[in-house]
């Protein structure tokens, strides 16, 4: 893989729901990865940073998780918000100090 | 804390002009990164400024500069201004170079070339 791929490109789901997303990038030369939360008329929000193979983050409802090895990482969303509705965007750094976007998941959670 | 703060919020210029972006970080960062958003491409990264270093760039052409002063602000240029470079240009600052830290974000400038 030489960008950052993100799937689904958009999803609806239902108030409730729990849900997840899938970030792919190069594991060749990986710094870390990065995820953002944008909603429409703000700014991009930061959620998380991982460095390491196998690590785990959350952040209330939100967690993500990291595969260098095979370079993956998924963000789950325990019983979705309508407030959760927004584009998630994910990023990879590498050792070389570049730093790619993937081209989000547009998330909508339907009250 | 104040936020990170970009002048000026919107911006009309004419093909063939130049155009000077501000980016005030959020205060004791060192990082400042620039960013271009498309319907097209997405967010795509343009450079880091580190402690007034460039520190790596993206992939983009020559018309666009950056420099970053002693007080951290940043200012980004474009020079001989193309109908593709109508965007958002965001900003973002960090206390740490980029690459291994969150960074937090500007409310952009949108820049329309007609």
């Amino acid at each position: 893989i030489l960008n950052v791929e993100q799937s689904p490109q958009s999803l609806h789901v239902q108030e409730g729901d729990s849900t997840n997303f899938t970030c792919s990038f190069p594991s060749s030369n990986f710094y870390a990865l990065h995820w953002y939360r944008w909603e429409t008329a703000k700014s991009p929000e930061a959620l998380f940073v991982m460095t390491l193979n196998g690590d785990e983050k959350k952040k209330g409802r939100i967690s993500a998780t990291l595969n260098t090895k095979e370079g993956y990482s998924y963000l789950y969303i325990k019983g979705s918000q309508p407030e959760d509705s927004a584009t998630y965007l994910c990023a990879h750094s590498n050792t070389g100090n570049q730093f790619y976007f993937g081209t989000g998941t547009s998330l909508t959670v339907i009250p | 804390k104040a936020g990170v703060t970009q002048t000026p919020r919107y911006l009309i210029k004419t093909r063939g002009q130049q155009v000077t972006l501000s980016c005030s970080p959020i205060s004791g960062h060192r990082s400042v990164s620039w960013y271009q958003q498309t319907p097209g491409q997405g967010l795509q990264f343009l450079f880091e400024y580190f402690s007034e270093t460039q520190r790596n760039k993206g992939n983009f052409p020559g018309r666009f500069s950056g420099r970053q002063f002693s007080n951290s602000r940043s200012e980004m240029n474009v020079s001989t201004l193309e109908l593709g470079d109508s965007a958002l240009y965001l900003c973002a600052s960090s206390p740490r170079p980029l690459r291994g830290t969150e960074a937090f974000f500007g409310q952009g400038t949108r820049l329309t070339v007609v």
